[in-house]
């Protein structure tokens, strides 16, 4: 069964200043997502990453992956306000089979950007 | 926009009632999920349909029913419901469930349901 863990859980940054979320996964899977979640509204997709060694930016926002080490991370440059949301990993698929399509979801990490 | 549109936004509803949820994708794609977004749990995956066919049902309660009628619709039947039903059910599709088929899963708003 695969299951996905983040950390931290809970994060309060300073604007401007640099941090990692990391997410484990516990067996094989062929893609891993980011989605970010404000309150009261639904998930937006923030990077998808395929294969080892991708790694994607997307403004202050960089994924990548590390299938070998089952690890994910999301590294934040020079936070902004704006940034304060819920970002959540995801994994997807498995071995094959009908339960390609599901996304395995972390617990999601609350990032606080204060000034 | 996300091309993912549910209904209603938020429900109320008593522990005796009947409700539906409706989701509708614009998107083109073959594949439609609900999931359930409790507090203080990851989200949990529900149902799976591909091309119409339930492909998987993840030990949800029979109080949840759900529906496809076509792969551009998807309903979630509710009905004697407990209060820790109460969450967030995201409705979300992609284009199919193949390997490569180029995935991305996008999510609607989500319906708030409140049970009483």
């Amino acid at each position: 069964e695969l299951k996905v863990e983040q950390n931290p859980l809970f994060l309060s940054m300073q604007e401007g200043k640099n941090y990692t979320i990391y997410c484990n996964y516990s067996t094989t899977s062929d893609r891993l997502y980011w989605y970010r979640q404000d309150p009261g509204k639904s998930l937006e997709s923030l990077f998808v990453l395929l294969s080892n060694g991708a790694v994607k930016q997307e403004g202050r926002l960089m994924a990548s992956l590390d299938t070998k080490a089952r690890l994910s991370t999301l590294h934040i440059t020079a936070a902004v306000h704006d940034l304060s949301a819920t970002y959540f990993c995801a994994a997807q698929g498995g071995a094959g089979g009908t339960s390609y399509g599901k996304l395995t979801f972390g617990q999601g990490t609350i990032l606080t950007v204060h000034p | 926009e996300t091309g993912v549109t549910q209904t209603p936004r938020h429900l109320v509803m008593g522990m005796t009632n009947k409700k539906s949820l409706k989701c509708e994708q614009h998107l083109g794609h073959n594949a439609m999920y609900w999931y359930k977004q409790s507090a203080k749990k990851p989200l949990e995956l529900m149902f799976v349909y591909n091309f119409k066919e339930q492909t998987e049902n993840n030990s949800v309660p029979s109080r949840f029913s759900p529906e496809c009628p076509n792969s551009s619709h998807l309903f979630l039947h509710l009905h004697t419901l407990q209060p820790e039903d109460s969450a967030l059910y995201l409705c979300a599709s992609s284009q199919g469930l193949e390997r490569g088929s180029g995935n991305t899963i996008y999510f609607g708003e989500g319906s708030w349901l409140t049970v009483v």
